[in-house]
């Protein structure tokens, strides 16, 4: 069962380097989720998307984009990193819509990024 | 919009003594409350969930959670911790029905002493 996979786990970058972080889910899950972790911040929504096809900024997109590949798939790009986007990106996912979603969400390990 | 305090950054219970954690919510409709649980290096795993019903709701590992309405807080309990339970814990709430936003708290990091 592997759930949801996020890759790379760990990466170093330099200010203004770009980087893809890559997210799949192999629970047939309509909805997906990029959240980031910061040390008493709690977990704060940066992009998600509802339904294969749609993508929607959250609570902290500025710096960001997403793409919702296919019903599986679902990357974050860093075009140009800085310094305060270093911190620990969770990729989840969930039934999504409608009656059926029971609202729980499925993390992924999480990916530790830092920008120097 | 929502949001979620747990006025506990960090806890430190003995190994076999009860636990609570306190989570208190803001949310003008019924909400979706959810506790998690994160051990170290780790992603986030659900320990209970409650949507409507009963408002005691028992989850993994022994842990349990009570919804007060009049108080809008949901608190995790455990009669007897186990040094495993040492975790970070996040309480979160849901919005119902269409696409789900869910809001976290800030967490609460439980440390078990022998």
């Amino acid at each position: 069962n592997a759930g949801v996979t996020q890759t790379p786990k760990f990466q170093v970058l330099k200010t203004g380097q770009s980087m893809t972080l890559q997210c799949a889910q192999d629970m047939n899950h309509n909805s997906m989720y990029w959240y980031r972790q910061d040390p008493g911040m709690g977990l704060r929504l940066i992009y998600y998307s509802a339904s294969e096809g749609t993508t929607d900024k959250g609570e902290v997109p500025n710096g960001y984009n997403v793409s919702r590949l296919n019903k599986r798939e679902f990357s974050l790009r860093l075009e140009s990193a800085a310094p305060s986007q270093t911190s620990v990106y969770f990729c989840a996912s969930n039934m999504g819509g409608g009656l059926v979603n029971t609202g729980e969400l499925f993390f992924g390990e999480g990916s530790r990024l830092t920008v120097l | 919009a929502q949001s979620v305090t747990q006025p506990d950054i960090h806890i430190t219970v003995s190994e076999g003594a009860s636990l609570e954690l306190r989570c208190n919510y803001s949310y003008g409709a019924t909400p979706y409350l959810f506790w998690y649980v994160q051990s170290p290096g780790q992603g986030l795993q659900l320990l209970l969930k409650y949507f409507s019903g009963d408002t005691l709701v028992q989850g993994i590992k022994g842990f349990e959670a009570e919804f007060k309405r009049s108080q809008s807080s949901f608190n995790l309990r455990k009669p007897s911790v186990h040094w495993s339970d040492a975790a970070e814990y996040f309480c979160a709430v849901g919005t119902s029905g269409g696409y789900q936003k869910v809001t976290f708290g800030t967490g609460t990091k439980l440390q078990v002493i022998p």
